[in-house]
């Protein structure tokens, strides 16, 4: 059965820093692995995925992902934080062999970038 | 753009009544999903479709059906609403096995 971890329910960072929203999964096939980020009473839009290839992959709104298979884990990161980033992050996890389209979220981390 | 349509953005409804939530998307895609969002438990699913008329569950499936009569609409049942099916539910769509899910904005449901 496909499983995420997202082990912190919030992460606090100055804007300008560096910010890491941590993943972990479990998958029996190839995982396919995505990053969702939600604002206040909308849907989730998607920031970015890793199928297969390069390990580091790259997304909307300057945040990239880092794909660690031998831990697996699929941390989210961006080089520099805004306010704006302020949001609840979803990481996502699909089974790439089973041939399925059901897709398992984490609880979600809620980030806060304080000015 | 993928646009998916969730009706109604905010309902409210009495225990024991049956509620509808419709959902369209506008590019063809023959996967749909519905999602409900609860505090500190994320995303979990409902029900999904791969087709017209066909469904397969989730992983909370008990007390909600679907219906899929047309490709671009994909609709959640709640046979008889309770209070605990308060909550915000989502639908989503995808193409592919490799693409991302398109959301709506989601339905918030309160059931009294």
């Amino acid at each position: 059965a496909q499983s995420v971890a997202q082990p912190e329910d919030q992460v606090n960072v100055a804007e300008g820093n560096p910010l890491t929203v941590k993943c972990t999964y479990s998958v029996s096939g190839n995982p396919y692995l995505f990053w969702y980020v939600q604002y206040p009473n909308r849907g989730l839009q998607f920031l970015l995925k890793y199928i297969t290839g390069d390990n580091l992959v790259k997304g909307s709104y300057g945040f990239e992902a880092e794909f660690n298979k031998s831990q697996t884990s699929f941390h989210l990161k961006k080089p520099s934080a805004l306010v704006s980033d302020s949001a609840l992050y979803f990481c996502a996890v699909r089974d790439g062999n089973t041939g399925g389209f059901k897709t398992i979220f984490g609880a979600g981390t809620r980030l806060f970038v304080k000015a | 753009d993928v646009k998916v349509t969730q009706s109604s953005r905010y309902l409210v409804k009495r225990t024991g009544e049956k509620v509808f939530l419709e959902c369209v998307q506008d590019m063809d895609h023959e996967n749909m999903f519905w999602y409900r969002q609860d505090p500190g438990l994320g995303l979990r699913l409902i029900y999904f479709s791969y087709d017209v008329k066909m469904k397969e569950k989730g992983d909370i499936p008990e007390g909600y059906s679907v219906s899929r009569e047309k490709k671009e609409r994909f609709s959640l049942i709640l046979e008889s609403a309770s209070t605990n099916q308060t909550s915000m539910y989502l639908c989503a769509s995808t193409p592919r096995r490799n693409s991302p899910l398109h959301f709506g904005n989601g339905t918030r449901l309160t059931v009294t």
